[in-house]
């Protein structure tokens, strides 16, 4: 089955204590994408990838990294987790956008909460 | 001015009725626009996907384009309980060779049974 697989669903962590959210497609898609989602400001890009080794800042990457080492993972850091930080967090892949193209395929999302 | 902005709603429709959506953009330079429907606590799902003005039809859907107008719209016809869910227009734009999608707040759309 294609899709997008995010881990964790949930969780719940201490201000400063390092994470990854894993995000893995078996699409063999060459954009990647992490966005946030709050209430009242939607979906926000954090970081993109269009193919291995490259990625770029989206629109709040502050606070965040990612690394795409693989054309299928496309992992998120956070190295110092804050409170502000707490948000439902979705993967995204898509082989292209060109006239339309396929649009995004969405992971299940990860619900973070920082303490 | 953000760049896909949308009515947040709620709009209610009565079951069996045409439900219309609508996404004003702001940046001429998008070239591609995707409606996506997101049932509460769940992922995006794309519904649809448009990049040339006119009419698009799949099923009980049709997203229209009106690029000198700058909105794109999505209608549900017989509308269903089912189709209640929050409804993201998304436009797409050539950023430094890549397509960066950016995406409205959402709708939500209730559909009174």
């Amino acid at each position: 089955e294609a899709q997008v697989t995010q881990n964790p669903r949930y969780l719940i962590t201490v201000t400063g204590k390092k994470l990854t959210v894993t995000c893995s497609q078996n699409m063999n898609h060459e954009y990647m994408s992490w966005y946030r989602q709050d209430p009242g400001l939607g979906l926000r890009q954090i970081y993109y990838s269009m193919n291995v080794e490259v990625t770029d800042k989206g629109d709040v990457p502050e606070g965040y990294k990612v690394s795409r080492k693989e054309k299928r993972n496309f992992p998120l850091i956070l190295e110092s987790p804050s409170p502000n930080q707490t948000s439902l967090y979705f993967c995204a892949s898509s082989f292209t956008f060109v006239r339309g193209g396929e649009g995004y395929t969405f992971g299940s999302g990860t619900r973070l909460t920082v303490v | 001015q953000k760049e896909v902005e949308q009515n947040s709603g709620p709009l209610s429709v009565p079951e069996g009725a045409i439900a219309s959506l609508n996404c004003t953009y702001s940046d001429r330079g998008s070239q591609s626009f995707f409606w996506y429907r997101q049932y509460s606590g769940k992922s995006p799902e794309l519904i649809m996907f448009i990049y040339s003005n006119g009419d698009k039809e799949d099923g009980r859907f049709t997203a229209q384009l009106n690029k000198a107008s700058q909105y794109v719209y999505l209608l549900i016809r017989d509308s269903q309980p089912s189709d209640s869910a929050t409804y993201l227009c998304a436009g797409a734009k050539n950023s430094g060779g890549y397509q960066k999608v950016t995406f409205g707040t959402g709708t939500k759309l209730q559909v009174i049974p």
